[in-house]
């Protein structure tokens, strides 16, 4: 399967643990997208690289919240000291960069990190 | 905040078309529309996209009215494996120069019924 993968699927965590989630997306895809959803609403844009360059980060991601993409390929999004408030599904998409400065419109989207804080 | 106004849910028969409409008065000349569904549990899956002109694929059609305030997705012969929640998003095209970040409202819960 030549997708975008997410890992884990499931974490569960006690408040004030650290976690951390893993997305490996479509190989060669330059642009990589974290997005967060909750419960009966549709995903939220947390922050995404070009690369390895962190580009943009959304106002929903605290000081608590880091992502790294170090080499341009795999990415991790840290939660740190969890809150309830916290669990969500929290999303990865890719997608690839076309000819002439254009991305290719689709994300791909991965299955998804479903997170339980206690 | 989402720029697309969508019915909350919507039933259909098995085997017949699915029009999902959405509203979308505030779109921009830039800005193309576009469709993703997202099955129970699973990630949103990319359907369709277009700037004004009618647009189908394999897996449906999209329908954007002239003045560009609404659009029609049409599902031709839904199945059951068609029941998700559907997204109606208006952005520009993902360039170099922008974010390509997807903003998502609440979407149609379309149920497929036998």
């Amino acid at each position: 399967d030549t997708g975008v993968s997410q890992n884990p699927r499931h974490k569960i965590t006690k408040r004030g643990q650290n976690v951390t989630f893993r997305c490996d997306p479509i190989s060669e895809h330059n642009r990589l997208y974290w997005y967060r959803q909750t419960l009966g609403q549709g995903p939220e844009f947390l922050t995404y690289f070009q690369n390895e360059a962190q580009l943009e980060k959304s106002r929903l991601l605290s000081d608590r919240f880091s992502a790294e993409r170090p080499k341009g390929s795999f990415s991790t999004l840290e939660i740190q000291r969890t809150e309830q408030g916290d669990s969500a599904m929290y999303l990865c998409a890719s997608s690839p960069r076309l000819a002439g400065g254009l991305y290719q419109e689709t994300q791909y989207f991965g299955p998804g990190t479903r997170l339980l804080v206690l | 905040d989402a720029k697309t106004t969508q019915p909350t849910s919507m039933d259909c028969a098995e085997g017949r078309a699915a029009n999902l409409p959405c509203n979308h008065s505030t779109i921009s000349g830039n800005e193309y529309v576009y469709w993703y569904r997202q099955i129970h549990s699973q990630g949103p899956q990319y359907i369709i996209h277009g700037l004004k002109n009618n647009e189908t694929n394999e897996m449906a059609s999209l329908i954007i009215t002239e003045d560009r305030k609404s659009s029609t997705l049409i599902l031709p012969h839904a199945t059951l494996r068609d029941t998700a929640v559907y997204y109606c998003i208006v952005s520009p095209l993902p360039l170099a120069s922008n974010t390509g970040k997807l903003i998502f409202g609440q979407g149609t819960t379309l149920q497929v019924k036998p």
